[in-house]
């Protein structure tokens, strides 16, 4: 068990809709990193919040969109959802921001898988 | 842009033999870390072992270790008496100044 937790472990939903993926860090955690899995894939990087401010952008469509509240958990907006949206959602989270001085281990989340029908 | 290649799409090995999966990556940077991760069928993520660009020494975590090649930009992981829990999803990682960089993964399958 990481300590990260995501809910819910599974959704179901039709195109079009509109879905929040939830994202507990570990305790003391400041940055929440998100991420897409399609089938057998490699992890697609999202984007990444630091202490409830966006600090990095990957391939996240304008579609989507993320934020993490004062209590340092994070939410995932994915919006219009097309077929191709279907696949697993990681939710990581480090101690600080990315800084090359130091090793900065990404503990992951369960995953959220989404399944648009 | 930074890319992490795994070429063996599939990869298998008997019981208590040695396996050993390949990863190249594409970067400018000097100062990076290096990652491999296990996703079993659970597709929990797991961190097997990271290696420090700086560092020549190769990381070794028990029965996994990795053959860093700095030059080459190679970063195997060589996985001894392999185990049925091996079995899973490998997927080597790149972390830069930037985000979290993977490859396609390798499906390593251990036969009894």
């Amino acid at each position: 068990d990481s300590g990260v937790t995501q809910t819910p472990k599974h959704l179901i939903t039709a195109t079009g809709q509109r879905v929040t993926l939830r994202c507990s860090p570990r305790s003391g955690d400041l940055s929440v990193y998100w991420y897409q899995q399609s089938l057998d894939q490699g992890l697609q990087f999202l984007i990444q919040y630091y202490n409830g401010e966006e600090r990095a952008k990957g391939n996240i469509l304008e579609r989507f969109s993320a934020q993490q509240f004062p209590d340092l958990h994070s939410e995932l907006n994915l919006s219009s959802l097309e077929l191709g949206d279907s696949a697993l959602y990681f939710c990581a989270s480090s101690a600080s921001r990315l800084e090359m001085s130091s090793y900065n281990e990404q503990f992951f989340g369960p995953g959220t898988r989404l399944t648009v029908l | 842009a930074q890319t992490v290649t795994q070429s063996q799409p599939e990869m298998s090995v008997q019981e208590a033999e040695t396996v050993t999966l390949s990863c190249t990556y594409d970067t400018s940077e000097s100062d990076y870390y290096l990652f491999w991760y296990k996703q079993p069928p659970s597709r929990q993520m797991i961190l097997v072992i990271r290696q420090e660009a700086y560092k020549q020494q190769n990381a070794t975590e028990n029965r996994f270790s990795v053959n860093f090649q700095k030059a080459a930009k190679s970063f195997s992981l060589k996985i001894s008496d392999s185990q049925l829990g091996d079995a899973a999803m490998y997927f080597c990682a790149y972390r830069g100044a930037q985000k979290l960089v993977f490859g396609q993964g390798t499906r390593l399958t251990i036969n009894p």
